[in-house]
């Protein structure tokens, strides 16, 4: 069973519409992250959250809003789409259990036309 | 994130051991060597990590040398599921907040039958 799911898998969207990116894990992790990968770009962090109710910026947070309602669930929103968000964007979750690892989830490809 | 360099691409055949190496001459004391490689239309996954000592796993074996500028992982009889584009990056790993991920290009292993 999947630990970190994503959806929409796949989404197209027009620009200046509203697109959120939905992001549920099952690890009992604190901490959850939103990314997005460009080919030349390679991973960048775009929001964070260390648990519920909390959200940070990454490296590249305009244009995006986060919310993490609770321990599970983490979005990502868009109120504004523009072409250049384009992308593959990944969510993944991660804990402090002396390894730091992040575990991702499938990716939801996101076409702004 | 300090830098890494990896090759570009390195290619193999299945059954063999592939040598992937990476340089970090400018790594600092408390940054941890992680490895995270990525199949297409795949999130991310964690491979293995380390600070001073070479670790092994049930994935790979890491070897880091004894100044810490470069490290290699070792994959052993290597499988087509294996072809993949394996990123090295370094982390200041903060306990009880975790950290985020910067990935660049990596390098692509590609295996033949």
């Amino acid at each position: 069973e999947a630990a970190v799911t994503q959806s929409p898998r796949n989404k197209v969207a027009v620009t200046g519409g509203k697109v959120t990116l939905s992001c549920n894990q099952t690890n009992n992790h604190n901490n959850m992250y939103w990314y997005r990968q460009d080919t030349g770009h390679g991973l960048r962090l775009i929001h964070y959250s260390y648990g519920a109710g909390s959200t940070e910026k990454g490296d590249i947070p305009d244009g995006y809003k986060a919310s993490r309602p609770s321990q599970e669930n983490f979005s990502l929103i868009l109120e504004l789409a523009t072409p250049s968000q384009t992308s593959v964007y990944f969510c993944a979750s991660g804990d402090w259990g002396g390894r730091d690892t992040q575990y991702f989830g499938p990716g939801t490809r996101l076409l702004v036309l | 994130d300090a830098k890494t360099t990896q090759p570009d691409s390195m290619e193999s055949t299945e059954g063999e051991t592939v040598h992937l190496p990476c340089s970090h001459a400018t790594i600092s004391g408390n940054e941890y060597i992680y490895w995270y490689r990525q199949v297409p239309l795949q999130g991310p996954e964690y491979v293995t990590h380390g600070l001073q000592q070479n670790t092994t796993n049930s994935m790979a074996f890491l070897a880091i040398a004894s100044d810490r500028k470069s490290s290699t992982l070792i994959l052993t009889h290597v499988s087509l599921r294996d072809a993949a584009v394996y990123h090295c990056i370094l982390r200041v790993v903060q306990q009880g907040t975790g950290s985020k991920l910067s990935f660049g290009k990596g390098a692509k292993l590609t295996v033949s039958p």
